[in-house]
Formats: C-alpha cells, structure tokens, sequence
C-alpha cells in the first residue's frame, strides 16, 4: 500500500470548517483513500473513503485531487467533539485469499478543536 | 445499529501466562480483522479473516494464534504473554470498503 504523509497536529476553532491535508504521491490506480479517527483509546472509525472522484457524507467531504497525489478531508462546521486522530490510509482493493486487506496506520493528524 | 463486540473488555494477566480475546463481528459481515495498539503507539494490523478462512497476515508475533468460528465469532489467542504485550486489542469487521472497529480490548500484562 501507498505510504501516507500527514501533519503531526492541527488546530481549528469550534464551528469553522476543519481541512485536514494527506499526500500520497505513490498511489497507484487500483487504490483507494480512505479516511479514519480515533477519539482518545476507542476504536477507529470510519470517516469516508474515495478513488478518484470528490466524496460526501453526514461526516465529511473528501476532496481527491485530480493526479490523485494529495486529498484532503474537510469537516464542514468542527465540533468539540471532533477533536481525535485523523488517519489518512492508503488501501487497494485487493483481495488476497478472499476478503481485503488490513489497514496500514501511520502517525496521523491530531486535530484540536478549540473552544 | 448493531456494533463489533469485544469481550472482555479488560483482562490483566501474568508473564507467561494465556489470554483469549474474543470478537463478535456486525451480523453478516464476512470479513474479520484484528490490531494490536501500544501505548501511544498507533493502530497495527495483525490478521484477518474472510469467511472463517485467514486472509491477510501483519505483524502478529508467532506466540499469537487466531481463528475464526463457523458463527464468524473470532478469538484471538496470545501465549506466553510479556510486559511488551499490553495494549489495547481491537476487533473489526468488514462487508466491503468500510471496516467498522470495536471498542477494544485492554490487555495489561503484570
């Protein structure tokens, strides 16, 4: 899987939208990114994911450029309780043996949202 | 909705002794997977499993077993535990591109 750069920490004020930036200069066609966070010890959870076109959901936008090197995942009106660890994770659909692979973390981007 | 559940959710257990973990993963999600998280250390994959058969392997020590049961329930077995083995243990489950993860098991190893 591709390797993913991202920056150590952020911050954002509560109710301002939240970019959150990604580079992955090395990903090939067949792979996806997706987005996770961890809120402090619970289980990671799913964002949004995307291949090349623009996603949307009740959580967040992701936004792919078009070399699909960079994408950036933007929370729209940033709460309290969005401060987490936001995972920016390269993955192909690839199934070896049947079912995907697993997700490879790297450091992430802990984000602050300040009151 | 119906979530990954992981029992127990802490255990604390002697050097070189045995712990299972189990994991019940969201009803007909075929795909099974388990991390291992060290203290301040970020999530790592260590295996998975697709329809009870395994799939994908990471960095899971050799002292470390896992299967998965013909009701999809998956145990993660760890022997011979070590200090080095605490951490927070997660289970996820999977029908497609999205994985949803439980809420953890806390190993701590005394």
């Amino acid at each position: 899987d591709a390797k993913t750069t991202q920056p150590t920490s952020m911050d954002c004020a509560e109710g301002r939208a939240a970019n959150l930036p990604c580079n992955h200069s090395t990903i090939s066609g067949n792979e996806y990114v997706y987005w996770y966070r961890q809120i402090h010890s619970q289980g990671p959870q799913y964002i949004i994911h995307g291949l090349k076109n623009n996603e949307t959901n009740e959580m967040a936008s992701l936004i792919i450029t078009e070399d699909r090197k960079s994408s950036t995942l933007i929370l729209p009106h940033a709460t309290l309780r969005d401060t987490a660890v936001y995972y920016c994770i390269v993955r192909g659909y690839l199934y070896s043996g049947g079912g995907a692979d697993g997700l490879t973390f790297g450091k992430g981007t802990h984000l602050i949202i300040q009151p | 909705a119906a979530g990954v559940i992981q029992s127990p959710r802490h255990l604390i257990k002697e050097k070189r002794e045995t712990a299972t973990l189990k994991c019940y993963p969201i009803p007909r999600h075929d795909t099974v997977y388990w991390y291992q998280q060290g203290p301040g250390q970020d999530p790592q994959f260590l295996i998975s499993f697709y329809e009870k058969m395994q799939s994908d392997k990471g960095s899971i020590p050799d002292r470390f077993s896992a299967q998965q049961f013909s009701d999809y329930h998956s145990e993660l077995n760890m022997s011979s535990l070590e200090l080095g083995d605490s951490a927070l243990y997660f289970c996820a489950s999977s029908p497609d591109l999205q994985t949803f993860f439980g809420q953890g098991t806390r190993l701590t190893v005394v």
